[in-house]
């Protein structure tokens, strides 16, 4: 079964600064995809990025990155320049076949 | 990108009653849909998985029968709560996979429905 790891329950950052959430995850299959998700006060689950398990490059989206180390079955996710408005529980997340599921959370205080 | 909607997004009604949430996928045909449910504070919990025109596939713990989720087209699928009692209470929360794979295989998730059973 797949199993998603998020150790840090709350993490705290400087506004203008970068912040790094990290996850690891369980699984022998050799196809997956990796996804992280930004879910504010409203609920709404917001994509952030994605990185396929294939995928040579660690994937980045603006000011988010995946530092993608499969060897050792992470996928953190990078935020870089933090903004007030990053403040939110941030989910990583696998799938295989269309079957997602989610680590337990980290909620990010980003600080003025 | 693709839009999934959820209807209600707020629902309160009394214990024993049965409460029905929508989930539609607004531009794109969903050849597959997805129950979550959240408890506050906790995760995303997946309850069960829809295929349009068949029975869902439900999680273990997950009574196939309090949990009633029907997909009949490529864009609604439906779950009825039936005989709430105050311990589902929960965030529900939907998510669709785009018939044409996607956004690198993305899974777009509606907005989530509130229940609050009294």
């Amino acid at each position: 079964a797949q199993k998603i790891t998020q150790t840090q329950p709350g993490m705290f950052v400087q506004e203008k600064e970068a912040v790094t959430l990290d996850c690891t995850y369980d699984t022998s299959d050799p196809s997956y995809g990796l996804f992280w998700y930004k879910q504010p006060s409203s609920g709404e689950m917001i994509f952030l990025i994605y990185q396929g398990s294939y995928d040579q490059q660690n994937a980045t989206e603006g000011r988010y990155s995946l530092n993608f180390q499969k060897a050792r079955k992470s996928a953190n996710l990078v935020i870089s320049a933090s903004q007030l408005g990053d403040s939110a529980m941030y989910f990583c997340a696998m799938r295989k076949n269309y079957d997602m599921r989610f680590g337990a959370g980290t909620r990010l205080t980003v600080k003025p | 990108g693709a839009v999934v909607s959820q209807h209600p997004s707020r629902v309160i009604c009394k214990s024993g009653t049965s409460v029905k949430i929508e989930c539609r996928s607004l531009d794109f045909q969903a050849t597959t849909m997805f129950w979550y449910r959240q408890f506050p504070k906790q995760s995303l919990m997946l309850m069960a998985t829809s295929n349009e025109g068949s029975k869902a596939t439900y999680e273990q713990g997950v009574e196939k029968d309090k949990f009633l989720i029907n997909h009949a087209s490529l864009t609604l699928s439906t779950l009825t709560v039936t005989s709430a009692h105050p311990e589902d209470s929960s965030f529900y929360i939907c998510s669709a996979t785009d018939l044409a794979g996607g956004r690198n295989n993305e899974q777009f998730f509606g907005p989530g429905t509130r229940l609050t059973v009294l």
